[in-house]
Formats: structure tokens, C-alpha cells, sequence
């Protein structure tokens, strides 16, 4: 069945240093992406999404491009900040389908 | 902006008692959805609800689930008799079109369940 592996946290960075979180999927046909990210005491937010294959989704600095050889979705930003410390879920929607498979969060904390 | 707003934030409860968990999702979407997460582990999808029934729901939503929308506005999961393992963050969600067609699921903070 579909299925999300993400990178298992905490991570902890300091103030503009590069971030990568990874996500890999296994989903028949062609499944859309998605990066959602829940701030302290907030619900989840969609951050970015891709629908096909080399798409590359963006918002708030933060990219993933969707890569069908690798079956990867991986999250970077290159100069992360105090207020994006969060807990990222990568999340996929299968073909047809009408409801997400979520990972099972990281847990980001930036540092000044 | 609008949001979905759900109570209460925090419940703990014996095994054995029921739980409901309300949801007000945004007021013109028409999806509706219960996910969880154990601590640790995926969040999980549990139902979705459009039109007034279940349009889809997981193996874990077994008869001790139960969805309704009593009055139009408020989305409620009831648990009828709660296990040590359902405790868990659960999350409502709404979206506009199916599935979110573009994606989006709006999602509300969470209810945190502790049956003891």
C-alpha cells in the first residue's frame, strides 16, 4: 500500500545553516506530494506541494523537487530561522485517492 | 483567516468512558476528516465525511468510531468505550473540494486524548 518514510528527528541547526529533511514514498501510479508543517499550539498548514514528476514545489524559502527514479520528496531550505523551528510531515496523496498518508513528523528547533 | 477550531485541547479519561471530540471545520467546505497520531508514530487517516455520511474510513475506524454533523457547523468524533491505545493527538480536517484537489487540507491544532 502507499506509504511515507521521513527522516527521523529531532533535528536541531543553528541560525542559517542548510537544511534537508528527507521523505521517500512507495505508491502506485502517480501520487501527489506534500510538505505541511504544524508551528507550537498551530494546526498543520500545507507548506508545499508536487503533483507529477520533476515538479518542484516552493514557499517561504523551502523546496522539494518530486523525483519518480528515487521515490524522494526531500525538504530543504538553505538558511533556515529561529521561526521555522516546527514539526515538518511529508504526506502523500495517492491517484484517485481522497485522503493523505502522513510520515511521522521531524521535529526542527533552529537556534540563534 | 479562517480556521478550524477544535475542542477541547486536551482530554483525559478512563478506559471504558466515551470520548466525543469536536471540530468546527471552515464554514464553506464541504470535506470532512479525523486523522490521529500515537505518540511516535504516522499520523494516520481515520474517516472522511461529505453530504452528511462517510464517504471513506481506515481499518482503524472500527464501531467504536462514530462521526456526525449535528447542526451544521460542528464535525464531532465520538469513541464509545476508550482503550489505553486510543490515546492519541487527533486531528480534524476540512477541505473545499475532494480530497483537497489542490491539495489542501485545512487542519485544526488537535485534540490531545488520554485514556488511563
Amino acid at each position: 500500500g502507499d506509504s511515507v518514510t521521513q527522516m527521523e528527528g529531532p533535528v536541531t541547526l543553528s541560525e542559517e545553516a542548510f537544511l534537508t529533511i528527507n521523505c521517500t514514498y512507495t505508491a502506485t501510479g502517480y501520487p501527489s506530494l506534500f510538505w505541511y508543517v504544524q508551528y507550537p499550539g498551530e494546526g498543520l498548514q500545507l507548506l508545499l506541494k508536487a503533483t507529477k514528476a520533476d515538479d518542484k514545489g516552493s514557499n517561504k524559502g523551502f523546496e522539494a523537487t518530486y523525483r519518480k527514479e528515487t521515490t524522494s520528496f526531500h525538504l530543504e531550505k538553505g538558511s533556515v530561522q529561529v521561526s521555522d523551528s516546527a514539526v515538518y510531515f511529508c504526506a502523500l496523496r495517492g491517484t484517485g485517492a481522497n485522503n493523505l498518508f502522513f510520515g511521522t513528523g521531524t521535529r526542527l528547533t533552529v537556534i540563534p | 483567516e479562517p480556521e478550524v477550531t477544535q475542542t477541547p485541547s486536551h482530554q483525559v479519561t478512563q478506559m471504558g468512558q466515551e470520548v466525543i471530540l469536536r471540530c468546527v471545520p471552515i464554514s464553506n467546505h464541504l470535506y470532512f476528516y479525523w486523522y490521529r497520531q500515537i505518540l511516535g508514530q504516522k499520523v494516520e487517516f481515520l474517516v472522511s465525511f461529505y453530504n452528511n455520511e462517510i464517504s471513506e474510513k481506515s481499518e482503524i475506524f472500527d464501531d467504536q468510531f462514530s462521526v456526525e454533523r449535528p447542526d451544521g457547523s460542528n464535525f464531532t468524533l465520538k469513541i464509545r468505550s476508550t482503550k489505553l491505545e486510543d490515546s492519541a493527538m487527533y486531528f480534524c480536517a476540512s477541505s473545499a473540494l475532494r480530497g483537497g484537489s489542490t491539495g489542501e487540507l485545512f487542519f485544526g491544532e488537535g485534540s490531545r486524548l488520554t485514556v488511563l
